[in-house]
Parts: structure tokens; sequence; C-alpha cells
């Protein structure tokens, strides 16, 4: 059974840099046929998708977050990682990593493993 | 706002049937079936319940289905359980312009 594992600090302050992490147990996160992403749930508001990474380094982004967002992958840890530089309280929220399984263009994707999400406050 | 509305509730006794609607517009679930759904105990991972529309992942109850009609998704659970009580989130592919987009979600009440 494949699992995610967020890990990364709870409390953030303003103007510094988000750090998370999400390690995959259970499977390989070079999986031709997956990529992996980052969704994001500000309180008592929607799931936000962040971005996504291919085991390559592909990377693609919700254009409407503000720059600053990167996500890696490390195929070496079995692990992928986000980065947003500049912080405010608006990036408070639970963040979840997740795998989406297939590609759209061969006509079948979604997200299909999520880890339990990490809980990070931006505060001074 | 949510890029997809959900009823932000709905309830239902054991063994009734319920319906949960996800509505977007003609470049998310419109234009492509890859709708998802996802049960979601607070504190814990969410669960993939439906995927392209109306398929079952292994292991999901055959009481889960799943169906689309123009811009709109519905999630309808029957012969409600107990164990059914959560929240329940939709997600759609939104192209290469914003690629994925979620529900605002909806907490199912078993009365």
């Amino acid at each position: 059974q494949l699992q995610l594992q967020e890990s990364g600090p709870g409390l953030v302050k303003p103007s510094e840099t988000l750090s998370l992490s999400c390690t995959v147990f259970g499977g390989s996160i070079s999986s031709s046929d997956c990529h992996w992403g980052w969704i994001r749930q500000p309180p008592g508001k929607a799931l936000e998708w962040i971005g996504s990474v291919y085991y390559s380094g592909s990377t693609y982004y919700n254009p409407s977050l503000k720059s600053g967002v990167t996500i890696s992958v490390d195929t070496s840890k079995n692990q992928f990682s986000l980065k947003m530089t500049s912080v405010t309280a608006a990036d408070t929220a639970i963040y979840y990593c997740a795998r989406r399984k297939g590609f759209c263009s061969a006509g079948s994707c979604h997200f299909d493993y999520w880890g339990q999400g990490i809980l990070v406050t931006v505060s001074s | 706002q949510s890029a997809l509305t959900q009823p932000a509730s709905v309830s239902g006794s054991p063994g009734q049937s319920i319906t949960i609607s996800c509505t977007g517009t003609s470049s998310d679930v419109g234009n492509y079936n890859f709708v998802s759904w996802y049960q979601h105990h607070p504190g814990k991972a969410p669960k993939l319940m439906i995927y392209d529309v109306s398929k079952r992942p292994s292991g999901v109850s055959n009481r889960i289905s799943g169906s689309k009609s123009g811009n709109t998704a519905s999630l309808t659970i029957s012969g409600l359980q107990a164990e059914d009580e959560a929240d329940y989130y939709c997600c759609s592919h939104a192209g290469n312009s914003l690629f994925w987009v979620f529900g605002g979600g909806t907490k199912l009440t078993v009365l």
C-alpha cells in the first residue's frame, strides 16, 4: 500500500521561506505513469492545487499563485519537496502531498494517494 | 471562492440515498472526463472514491457512484451508513492553464 508523509516546520515567519518534504513509502517516485503534487487548504477554504512534478524534474504550477513556488524531486531519497518564498499569513494552510496517477492525454488522470497533511502557520 | 461549487452540507438517514453536486464550467467539468471525488475525515488522508467521472477504485463500495451532465458532476451514495459521514470534495482537470481545480467540500451528516 502506497503511503505519503509530509514533513517540515509547522511555524514559519512572514517573509520567510516555507519548506516541506514528502516521502513516498511502498512505491517508487520514479514510476513513469505518475506525477507528484502539492495541494493546500487554508482554514475554512477550499482545496487548492499548488503544483506537480514528474520524476524527471518537469514541473507544473498553478498560475494563480504568486511567483516563488518551487517543487523539486529527489529520486535517491524517494522524496519531493515544496518551497514557497516570501510567505504571508494567507499561506497558512494544511499542506497535502499526493500522487497523480496516469496521463490525461492517455485518457485517465487523478490524484489517488494523499498524505495526512501538515498544518503550516505563518506568524511572527 | 471555490473553482467548483458544491453544497456546504447534505444529510440523510441510514439506508437512504444522497447526491452531492459539483458544478464547474465548460473549461473544466464540462470539457474533461477527469472528475474525481474524495472522502475526507479531518486529520486523515483524503481517500479516492471516484475517478474519471464514474470509475470506482478497488475496495470502494459499490454503494458509491459518480456521473456527469454538462458542467455538473454528481456523487451518489446509496444505502447510507454511519461510516459515510465525512467531508466530500470534487476535483476536475482544467486543461493546461489551471490544471486542477477543487470544490469547496460538502459535509455529509448521517442522521
